[in-house]
């Protein structure tokens, strides 16, 4: 079965340094989605992709993050400096073109700022 | 602007129990909704599907209804098991994503 696979799973870094996280959506999906999950709320959406174009990057803090997706496949997301407060869940998903259909989440990288 | 409230935020069941879980969303212009699972430290697993023009979808034990013009979704579990303590999370889709609830973390005791 086809899944959105992301990597690292899990990130320990110290504050200021710069981190990146990279995803690989399931083969065909157009549309790809990173979102920040807090301890005890849900995912928020930080950038979407349609192909290789930013849909909607307006809470993506740009200061410090930035998002790619050159070629329409896979993506990287990265923070530089990372913050204490930026320690998240950081969820990729995607799904075909259409906004009807469902959004396919991979098992998240788990970031730890110190 | 879309917000999505759960309630309740914690819920804990005895093996074998029916159980519902809510969601209410505050603008019905939305195209569909999600019903989500998380386990502890864990990624989402996508529960069921609900288009806007449905009223409900069911999966195994899993039933989830769609009631638009109240804003409220619920997600019913039938003859809950232990297997099923995670965190459940509803998520609508107004435009191009998906904006979530809480979540509500259940535990279902043996």
């Amino acid at each position: 079965e086809a899944e959105v696979a992301q990597s690292p799973r899990y990130k320990i870094t110290e504050k200021s340094q710069a981190v990146a996280f990279w995803c690989d959506p399931i083969s065909g999906h157009a549309t790809l989605y990173w979102y920040r999950q807090i301890l005890g709320q849900g995912p928020e959406l930080l950038v979407q992709f349609q192909d290789e174009s930013v849909v909607d990057d307006s809470q993506l803090p740009k200061d410090r993050f930035s998002a790619e997706r050159l070629k329409g496949v896979d993506s990287t997301l990265k923070i530089q400096p990372a913050e204490l407060g930026d320690s998240a869940m950081y969820l990729c998903a995607s799904s075909p073109r259409t906004v009807i259909n469902e959004q396919f989440f991979g098992p998240g990288t788990r970031l730890t700022v110190l | 602007k879309q917000e999505v409230t759960q309630i309740p935020a914690a819920l804990s069941v005895p093996e074998g129990e029916n159980l519902v879980l809510n969601c209410s969303f505050t603008d019905s212009a939305i195209y569909n909704l999600q019903w989500f699972r998380q386990d502890p430290g864990k990624g989402l697993t996508s529960l069921l599907l609900i288009q806007s023009s449905q009223r409900e979808q069911t999966s195994g034990r899993l039933n989830a209804s769609l009631d638009k013009s109240s804003g409220r979704s619920t997600l019913y579990i039938a003859a809950s098991q232990p297997g099923d303590s995670a965190t459940y999370l509803c998520a609508v889709r107004d435009t191009g994503k998906l904006i979530f609830g809480q979540g509500t973390t259940l535990q279902v005791k043996p």
